[in-house]
């Protein structure tokens, strides 16, 4: 069963760029992730499904400033121009045939 | 558009059972799994496990197994979960998902003597 591994926080200023991580564990590199962000008292919202390529496909309405990529085990979650709204956390998720699991989470501070 | 919509908040004492309905709309009930993953206060996701409502097929997380039920009228296109001999630490906000794309409002079960 994959493990994945989030930071337990990052910062950044408004209108700045960040970069936030999740790390698959070893023999799961290739597994595809999803990126969920939970705003404070909210449910969480899908934000994208991101393969080992790169290559990522958003969810409906979710805004041109948030981006996925991959380096190996890593995937990553850039979110550009950060808005106040963009204060969250951010899950990401992944699944094989039986189970599914959820990273711990980054909660994003906007400065 | 997609729509899961959960019942209310639940209050219950320690032992009893609990049992969280998931209503859906916007698309073919018996075509996806349906997914309950539940969060406990200040923590993170916790999936709990799956329903296949084309076929009732199920898959619980391990440490739930023996405690959770996860069923589906597909009459009413609504999914279940039941949670029983509740403890403190089952008190959470739990979601259901579809796709994993499309979140339930949420649903607050208190355990509290």
């Amino acid at each position: 069963q994959p493990v994945l591994t989030q930071s337990s926080s990052a910062s950044a200023s408004l209108g700045s760029s960040v970069k936030l991580t999740c790390t698959l564990s070893s023999g799961h590199s290739g597994y595809i992730i999803a990126w969920h962000q939970q705003q404070p008292g909210k449910a969480p919202r899908y934000l994208m499904k991101l393969e080992g390529s790169g290559s990522y496909n958003k969810g409906s309405g979710v805004p041109d400033r948030f981006s996925g990529s991959s380096s190996g085990a890593d995937r990553y979650l850039t979110i550009s121009n950060l808005q106040s709204e963009d204060e969250a956390d951010y899950y990401c998720e992944t699944w094989d045939s039986n189970t599914r699991v959820f990273g711990g989470g980054t909660k994003l501070t906007v400065l | 558009q997609v729509q899961l919509v959960q019942s209310g908040a639940e209050v219950k004492k320690p032992g009893a059972s609990v049992k969280v309905s998931c209503k859906a709309s916007g698309y073919t009930f018996t075509s996806y799994d349906i997914s309950w993953v539940r969060q406990a206060p200040g923590q993170g996701l916790e999936w709990m496990g799956w329903i296949s409502a084309n076929n009732g097929n199920t898959n619980y997380a391990q440490k739930l197994q023996g405690r959770v039920t996860m069923t589906t009228d597909t009459s009413t296109s609504t999914a279940y979960m039941e949670l029983r001999s509740l403890r403190s630490d089952d008190t959470a906000v739990y979601y259901c998902s579809v796709r994993g794309t499309h979140w339930g409002q949420g649903t607050l079960v208190t355990v509290s003597s």
